[in-house]
């Protein structure tokens, strides 16, 4: 079965660029998108169709896919983007990454 | 606006059964496929099962395959989950989510979820 590989943590300081990755054999001819999750909370949808950002998310989140690998771009970072993310593919059947913990240190 | 309040969790002895729903409202429920995504306590995130809009077309994770059985009425703006031969492995918040229309399957609106707790 498909898989996809995020790493557990990235760590960022406040105003400066943090970017997640998802890993997955040519990911890049899959749709990927993102989910942003803070504790005790249901995950929100940041990016969709590799770089759509839904309505009411912030120009700051950006996102790419490309041969083996989709990435999310946090662009001048703020403490509240301090979350879990989560990438997701599909590939016969939905597919998630094991998730991303963003530090904002 | 778009809500999907999830019900039906609780706790349940390893073997028994259990119902979700979920229960939508803000949009066109019939015009959208459904899914079901499962969060383990401390774990992340799992993909379940998605219904397409009229019912024709579902699929399931591996992991539920044959135990557990999606639906909907869209008469009544609803979602549903049957859960067979439940597992500890099955405990889990159990969240509906709409599917978007970017046919990445992607959750555009996501319920508050329902506890499902499977132990003896």
């Amino acid at each position: 079965s498909y898989e996809v590989t995020q790493p557990p943590s990235v760590s960022v300081s406040p105003g400066q660029t943090a970017s997640i990755t998802c890993s997955g054999d040519k990911l890049g001819d899959k749709y990927v998108c993102w989910y942003q999750q803070k504790p005790g909370q249901s995950p929100v949808l940041v990016i969709y169709q590799d770089t759509k950002r839904p309505s009411g998310i912030p120009e700051r989140f950006s996102g790419s896919n490309s041969g083996n690998t989709a990435t999310l771009t946090i662009s001048g970072t703020q403490a509240m983007d301090e979350a879990d993310y989560y990438c997701q593919a599909w590939d016969s059947s939905v597919v998630f990454g094991g998730g991303t913990k963003l530090t904002v240190l | 606006q778009v809500q999907l309040v999830e019900s039906g969790g609780g706790l349940v002895k390893p073997g028994g059964s259990l119902r979700l729903s979920c229960a939508a409202s803000g949009f066109t429920f019939s015009d959208y496929y459904m899914t079901w995504i499962r969060q383990a306590p401390g774990k992340g995130l799992e993909w379940v099962s998605y219904i397409s809009s009229s019912s024709t077309y579902t699929n399931y994770a591996d992991s539920v395959k044959g135990r557990f059985t999606i639906s909907r009425d869209n008469a009544k703006n609803s979602l549903y989950l049957q859960m067979n031969s439940l597992r500890a492995e099955d405990t889990a918040v159990y969240y509906c989510a709409r599917v978007g229309g970017g046919s990445g399957y992607e959750g555009d609106y996501w319920g508050q979820g329902t506890l499902v707790t499977v132990s003896s």
